[in-house]
């Protein structure tokens, strides 16, 4: 079964909309951690984000922003005021205290037009 | 320097022909990961080491073989490479002291099998 849903395959917008993406996941865990990686066009996964199971507390990092809520069993990831560099493929991704072995969503891309 | 290597970045071989991707990391990381990506379906786990004399199969390692030389380099080998192999290829890294443990990414290897 799937562990990591991202409902969301392509989100095209203009310059300085906000986007957010949409990220479930299931685990049996008590323990676990969230992570969002970005794919620029060039190719790389770059790491943007960990959030740990026991740590609801949201996260704002410059135009990054991120809502974790347990009881939805969501990670949601929002860009304010977005511009063309954040053009990529996002992912969400799950490890579980057990193993650590990441499960990846099958990634969001974004599109941002000038 | 980047911190996970991976070579080659681009390779064409033929169906039937044995090839080794490789990847070496300077962050001292004791545990190191094989993933290959294909569209739509994010990343999925081929094999991973959790130190030089442990290595374990991820969920598609057939037709996949792996060795660790040394703490820094993780190998991967097709011994007769098919079509279907054709994808993109990540090594990363992740530090058994890091609660949650991160991964870290190569710059991946574009492989494609005629």
């Amino acid at each position: 079964a799937q562990k990591v849903t991202q409902a969301q395959t392509e989100i095209s917008v203009v310059e300085k909309e906000d986007v957010t993406l949409d990220c479930v996941y299931e685990t049996r865990d008590t323990t676990y951690y969230l992570f969002w990686y970005k794919q620029p066009p060039s190719g790389e996964l770059v790491f943007l984000i960990r959030r740990n199971s026991f740590d609801e507390q949201n996260e704002i990092s410059g135009r990054y922003s991120w809502n974790f809520q347990k009881s939805t069993s969501s990670f949601n990831f929002t860009i304010t005021a977005s511009q063309v560099v954040d053009s990529a493929v996002y992912f969400c991704a799950l490890s579980e205290a057990d193993d650590y072995k990441l499960s990846f969503g099958a990634g969001t891309t974004v599109t941002v037009r000038a | 320097d980047a911190d996970v290597t991976q070579t080659p970045r681009n390779r064409i071989t033929k169906t039937g022909k044995r090839i080794m991707l490789e990847c070496s990391q300077t962050k001292g990381h004791d545990r190191m990961y094989w993933y290959r990506q294909d569209p739509g379906l994010g990343l999925r786990l081929i094999y991973y080491s959790f130190d030089v004399k442990d290595i374990n199969k991820g969920e598609i390692s057939d037709g996949y073989s792996v060795s660790r030389q040394a703490q820094a380099k993780f190998s991967l080998s097709l011994e007769s490479a098919i079509p279907n192999q054709t994808a993109l290829y990540f090594c990363a890294t992740s530090d058994r002291k890091d609660k949650g443990e991160t991964q870290y990414f190569g710059p991946g290897t574009r492989l494609l099998v005629l």
